[in-house]
């Protein structure tokens, strides 16, 4: 069985710029969480969505959204694209809103220059 | 709020020596524990969890991890390390029966030696 997807893998804008990433869940698992992972630290809860609602949001500011669609697969998108927000974005699926398990994908690296 | 604390930023040990990663951890409420690991350039696969029950846990490659509520703590240990274990580890903690919020530590860089 394929694992969390996630695309592109890598990808370089410039700042002002907007950006979406994408994120294909294990299939049956019905929760998609976004975290970004900065360069030498931990991830840091972005949001969760499940049933293809908004359960959860991080501290971060409101150029960040993201959305689940009806086959469960997840966009995450960025506006205003600051240098602050190089990283690395990652998409974990779950079975349920609380089993605590998240299945990891590779996730997609953002260079903002 | 909930925070985690990895004490140690880098760990170097020598093949096949014992090794423990610690994990502190802030929570007003009860929790679930985790440990994963990332290999360069990949995501996060999880190593072990704590929900409930035995306060010893056992997950893959050899490694477990003891749930300690009265010191808040949840360290890591393998009785003998390869090479092929050099990663960064993170602890993470939730809400017991919440949602998929984890708060995940500074991390651990593992450095396994010959």
């Amino acid at each position: 069985d394929a694992g969390v997807t996630q695309s592109p893998t890598h990808l370089i804008k410039t700042r002002g710029q907007q950006v979406t990433l994408r994120c294909s869940p294990i299939s049956g698992h019905k929760s998609v969480s976004w975290y970004q992972q900065v360069l030498g630290q931990g991830p840091q809860f972005i949001f969760q969505y499940y049933e293809k609602e908004e359960r959860g949001r991080g501290n971060f500011p409101d150029r960040f959204s993201a959305r689940q669609f009806p086959n469960y697969s997840s966009e995450l998108n960025v506006n205003a694209l600051l240098l602050g927000d190089s990283a690395l974005y990652l998409c974990a699926s779950s079975l349920s809103r609380a089993t605590g398990e998240l299945f990891f994908g590779e996730g997609s690296r953002l260079t903002v220059l | 709020a909930q925070s985690v604390t990895q004490l140690d930023s880098q760990v170097p040990v020598f093949e096949e020596a014992p090794v423990e990663l610690r994990c502190n951890y802030s929570s007003s409420v009860s929790v679930y524990l985790f440990w994963y690991v990332q290999y360069p350039n990949q995501g996060l696969q999880l190593l072990l969890k704590y929900l409930s029950g035995s306060t010893l846990v056992k997950g893959i490659n050899g490694f477990e991890a003891e749930f300690n509520k009265s010191q808040t703590s949840f360290h890591l240990r393998k009785p003998s390390v390869h090479i092929s274990d050099t990663a960064e580890y993170f602890c993470a903690v939730s809400d017991a029966g919440g949602y998929n919020k984890l708060i995940f530590g500074a991390g651990t860089r593992l450095a396994v030696h010959p």
